[in-house]
């Protein structure tokens, strides 16, 4: 039972590549987030998904998209990178929305230069 | 929408004594309370939640307090201990989809 797993753990992109982080959760909860964490900023929410097939814009959508491929997977992508995307990302999961704890992945530390 | 305010954004205590990080919101149909403990390169973990028809909370040396007039509520730790050094962050939600919104986070020092 791995919980939250999210891939890739660090990256680095140039001003204006793509890339998708990728999260996956084995233990069967409908809602799934990701959040962006910066120092001094504690964890802000980017999107969510209530369940599959759904997704809703957070505290701070702009600049990114996301995909509910299936009840355990969730992914963010950014288009097109910018220095201000420079953040660690968290993806978390929860059994019933807005009434239980958040269980969070490891993290992916991304630098955009 | 929730605005979550958290203080101190430092505490530094003596191990040993006791430990009180304070939030207040926003939004009175608030009604979960979480508090998450994230040491450093870490993900952030549940320690202790409230709910809004409870006044008090204990597990072992960690408490929390709910006052919903005045809409805040703290934590406690006693008996602090080196293991206790940490980022404490609190957080607010209603019953709906949109996830938790977290205060900025109090980092926890405990001198030895």
């Amino acid at each position: 039972n791995a919980g939250v797993t999210q891939t890739p753990k660090f990256q680095v992109l140039k001003t204006g590549q793509s890339m998708t982080l990728q999260c996956a959760q084995d233990m069967n909860h409908n809602s799934m987030y990701w959040y962006r964490q910066d120092p001094g900023m504690g964890l802000r929410l980017i999107y969510y998904s209530a369940s599959e097939g759904t997704t809703d814009k957070g505290e701070v959508p702009n600049g990114y998209n996301v995909s509910r491929l299936n009840k355990r997977e969730f992914s963010l992508r950014l288009e097109s990178a910018a220095p201000s995307q420079t953040s660690v990302y968290f993806c978390a999961s929860s059994e019933l929305q807005g009434r239980a704890p958040l269980h969070f992945g490891n993290g992916t530390r991304l630098t955009v230069t | 929408g929730e605005n979550v305010e958290q203080h101190p954004s430092t505490l530094s205590v003596q191990e040993g004594d006791s430990a009180v990080i304070k939030c207040t919101y926003s939004d009175s149909a608030s009604n979960y309370f979480p508090w998450y403990k994230q040491e450093l390169g870490k993900r952030p973990q549940l320690i202790i939640d409230i709910r809004s028809n409870v006044g008090e909370k204990k597990d072992q040396r960690i408490a929390v307090t709910l006052n919903k007039t005045a809409k805040h509520f703290s934590l406690h730790i006693t008996e602090t201990q080196p293991e206790d050094s940490a980022v404490y962050f609190c957080a607010a939600s209603m019953v709906r989809a949109d996830g938790l919104t977290f205060g900025k986070g109090t980092h926890l020092i405990i001198q030895p």
